[in-house]
């Protein structure tokens, strides 16, 4: 258990609306990842966070944001939702600073978007 | 750019055969390599990974993975397959020490008795 928390769990919204899903620490990791998962795809890196109020664009980054304003959060933003954001997003977290057998992200428990 | 391939989408075996689930990868230098399990439901549980050194690495439950540079491949097995075993696999490779994670699209295992 690498101490990571997802709020909420299951969220079923509407096209057009804003949503905020929120990965939650305990342990002060530097790095924190959001990915999204869909059949056939695997997982895909939407942004990742490598300390407070510094984040960087993933593969999959348009149409969300992310903001990190104390270590232990990290939080995803859609602005305005739509039905091709459907999906089970994961929040990751990395310990260490680089290289080494530190080197793993650890994932939550996932967030099941549903955009009607 | 980095790619990561898993020929097998499905994969069924009968309890107590061997297992070997297939990866592929594309990248230019050494790669940091991940095997992952998600159980239905779940979020994905780290069962071994490969940074340097002994090619051939250990992991939970019994599973192992050869890293093989000739082949791009890093190949996840398991003598003995239990019903338990039965989940979505991903292999995945990282790059700058492990940052920002490509996966593959994972191998559904099924499990008969």
């Amino acid at each position: 258990d690498a101490g990571i928390t997802q709020s909420p769990r299951h969220k079923v919204t509407e096209t057009g609306t804003p949503v905020t899903l929120r990965c939650h620490q305990t342990e002060n990791h530097r790095y924190m990842y959001w990915y999204r998962q869909d059949p056939g795809h695997g997982l895909r890196l939407i942004h990742y966070s490598y300390g407070v109020k510094d984040t960087d664009k993933g593969e999959v980054s348009d149409g969300y944001s992310v903001s990190r304003s104390k270590t232990e959060d990290f939080l995803l933003t859609l602005e305005s939702a739509t039905s091709s954001q459907t999906s089970v997003y994961f929040c990751a977290i990395r310990p260490g600073l680089a290289g080494g057998s530190t080197d793993t992200q650890y994932f939550g428990p996932g967030t099941r978007l549903t955009v009607l | 750019a980095q790619s990561v391939t898993q020929p097998d989408i499905h994969i069924t075996v009968s309890e107590g055969a061997s297992l070997e689930l297939r990866c592929n990868y594309s990248y230019g230098a050494t790669p940091y390599l991940f095997w992952y399990v998600q159980s239905p439901g779940q979020g994905l549980q780290l069962l071994l990974k490969y940074f340097s050194g002994d090619t051939l690495v250990q992991g939970i439950k019994g599973f192992e993975a050869e890293f093989k540079r000739s082949q791009s491949s890093y190949n996840l097995r398991k003598p003995s397959v239990h019903w338990s075993d039965a989940a979505e696999y991903f292999c995945a490779v990282g790059r700058e020490y492990g940052n920002k994670l490509v996966f593959g699209a994972g191998t559904i295992l099924r499990v008969k008795s």
